[in-house]
């Protein structure tokens, strides 16, 4: 069954600074998807970046870009230019059928 | 565009009282729709998905259960509840064959 692991459970950053976040998964698939979603203090889930497996070149968008090593099955979500705003939960996901599992989390603080 | 609704926002109930929570979609037709559970500290559990209208399928076994009754209309109930079914709840949908998810804004229950 796939897996999916973040052991940063905590993580802060100065405002402006950058910040990476690491996950890494368990998956005998050799084509799937991965995702890093958002969670604010409102709670709702919002989806942040995708990368889907077969494409070699890492996602990026805006100031969230991903680290995707997939032979060490790794996929780390940096943040550039870190924003108050960026303060929230932030959980890796996988995409299995048929749903989503997740990491338990990383709770990101951003220090003005 | 495509949005996501559930209410309530918020629920307190007693233990043994019943249970029901709704989640629309409005602006896609024949999404496929999932109900998530976040309990305290942890990730999210996929409980439920949906593939079409009176189609329900269950992740985990459990107190409580889902209907479709209608394409865009899914519900997750519950004959009495238990002290273990307090959580944050989420539901989601996505498009026929697409990966992402987009997640509704959640229900807080609390059993008593």
């Amino acid at each position: 069954a796939q897996t999916v692991t973040q052991s940063q459970p905590e993580m802060s950053v100065q405002e402006a600074e950058t910040v990476t976040l690491s996950c890494t998964y368990d998956t005998s698939e050799s084509d799937y998807y991965l995702f890093w979603y958002k969670q604010p203090p409102s709670r709702q889930m919002i989806l942040v970046i995708r990368q889907e497996a077969y494409k070699q070149q890492n996602a990026t968008e805006n100031r969230f870009s991903v680290n995707f090593q997939k032979a060490a099955k790794s996929f780390s979500l940096k943040i550039s230019d870190s924003q108050l705003g960026d303060a929230a939960m932030y959980f890796c996901a996988y995409r299995t059928a048929p749903g989503l599992i997740f990491g338990k989390g990383t709770k990101l603080s951003v220090k003005p | 565009s495509q949005t996501i609704h559930q209410w309530p926002a918020t629920l307190v109930q007693p233990v043994g009282s019943p249970l029901s929570l709704e989640c629309t979609v409005e602006g896609t037709s024949n999404p496929n729709l999932y109900w998530y559970r976040q309990a305290a500290g942890r990730g999210l559990q996929l409980l439920f998905y949906s593939v079409g209208i009176g189609q329900i399928s269950s992740e985990v076994p459990q107190n409580l259960s889902a209907s479709r009754p209608q394409d865009r209309q899914f519900i997750l109930s519950s004959k009495k509840l238990l002290l273990s079914d307090s959580g944050f709840y989420l539901c989601a949908w996505s498009g026929v064959g697409d990966n992402e998810q987009f997640f509704g804004p959640g229900t807080r229950l609390t059993v008593l």
